[in-house]
C-alpha cells in the first residue's frame, strides 16, 4: 500500500519569496512521484514526475521538486512566488510497476500568494 | 485541441436517485481513469479503463456504482440509489498509454440532497 503525507493544509508566502511545499511519502517499491496544481473549479494539472534517473526534476511554471529516498520526501520549491501560483497542490505516487497508473494522493497543500 | 470533456459540470438530484456521469478523453488516449475527490481531500482512485475494458475497479466503493466505456473513448459513471455520502467531485483523466502522464478533465461536482 502507498500513502502521501502533505505538511500543511495551508502555506502563506509573499509575492517574490520561496515556495516550499512539503510531501512524505510511503511506497514497498520504488516509487513514481508527481506535483498537481489546482486552480478553483479546474482538474489538476501535472507541474512535475519523477520516474528514474536525474532526482532533481525540473516543471513547468518555475517548479522543481527534489527525490529523497533516504528522507522519503518529494519536496516542491520555487525560487520566487508569483500571485499566479495561488492554488492548491497535490503530491502524487504510484508505484514503478504493473500498477504504475494507480496515483495515490495526499490531501493537497492551498497556496496563498500575498502582494 | 480539446481536451478531457466532462459532464454536466455540476448536478443536482435527491437521494435515491440514479445518476450518469460522462467523460469524453482526449482523441487516441486508449487508458481512462476515474477519481472522487471529496471535500477537503485528494482525489481518490476509482476505476480505470484500457481500451473497452475495466482493467482495474478496485477503487469502486460498492456495487451501487458502476462504469462502462463501450467503444473505448467516450466513458460513463453510473450511480444507483444515491447516497448523500456521494456528493463529491467526480474526476475524469486519460492517457495515451497506462504509463504516460495523465490529463485531467474540470470535473462534475455532485450533490446529493
Amino acid at each position: 500500500a502507498q500513502s502521501v503525507t502533505q505538511l500543511g493544509s495551508h502555506v502563506s508566502v509573499s509575492e517574490g519569496a520561496l515556495v516550499l511545499l512539503r510531501c512524505n511519502y510511503s511506497s514497498s517499491v520504488p516509487p513514481y512521484l508527481f506535483w498537481y496544481v489546482q486552480y478553483p473549479n479546474q482538474g489538476l494539472q501535472l507541474l512535475l514526475k519523477y520516474t528514474t534517473g536525474a532526482t532533481l526534476v525540473k516543471g513547468i511554471n518555475g517548479f522543481e521538486a527534489e527525490f529523497k529516498k533516504s528522507e522519503t520526501s518529494f519536496h516542491l520549491t520555487k525560487p520566487s512566488a508569483h500571485m499566479s501560483d495561488a492554488a492548491e497542490y497535490f503530491c502524487a505516487v504510484s508505484n514503478s510497476g504493473g500498477s504504475n497508473y494507480k496515483l495515490t494522493f495526499g490531501k493537497g497543500t492551498l497556496l496563498t500568494v500575498n502582494p | 485541441g480539446a481536451g478531457v470533456s466532462q459532464t454536466p459540470s455540476n448536478k443536482v438530484t435527491e437521494k435515491g436517485k440514479y445518476v450518469e456521469l460522462r467523460c469524453d478523453p482526449i482523441s487516441g488516449h486508449t487508458a481512462l481513469y476515474w477519481y472522487r475527490q471529496s471535500l477537503g481531500q485528494g482525489p481518490e482512485f476509482l476505476i480505470y479503463f484500457q481500451g473497452t475494458g475495466a482493467a482495474d475497479d478496485s477503487g469502486l466503493p460498492n456495487d451501487r456504482f458502476f462504469a462502462v466505456r463501450p467503444e473505448g473513448s467516450v466513458s460513463t459513471l453510473k450511480i444507483q440509489r444515491t447516497e448523500r455520502g456521494d456528493s463529491a467531485v467526480y474526476l475524469c483523466a486519460s492517457s495515451l498509454e497506462s504509463n504516460q502522464p495523465q490529463h485531467f478533465g474540470d470535473g462534475t461536482r455532485l450533490s446529493i440532497l
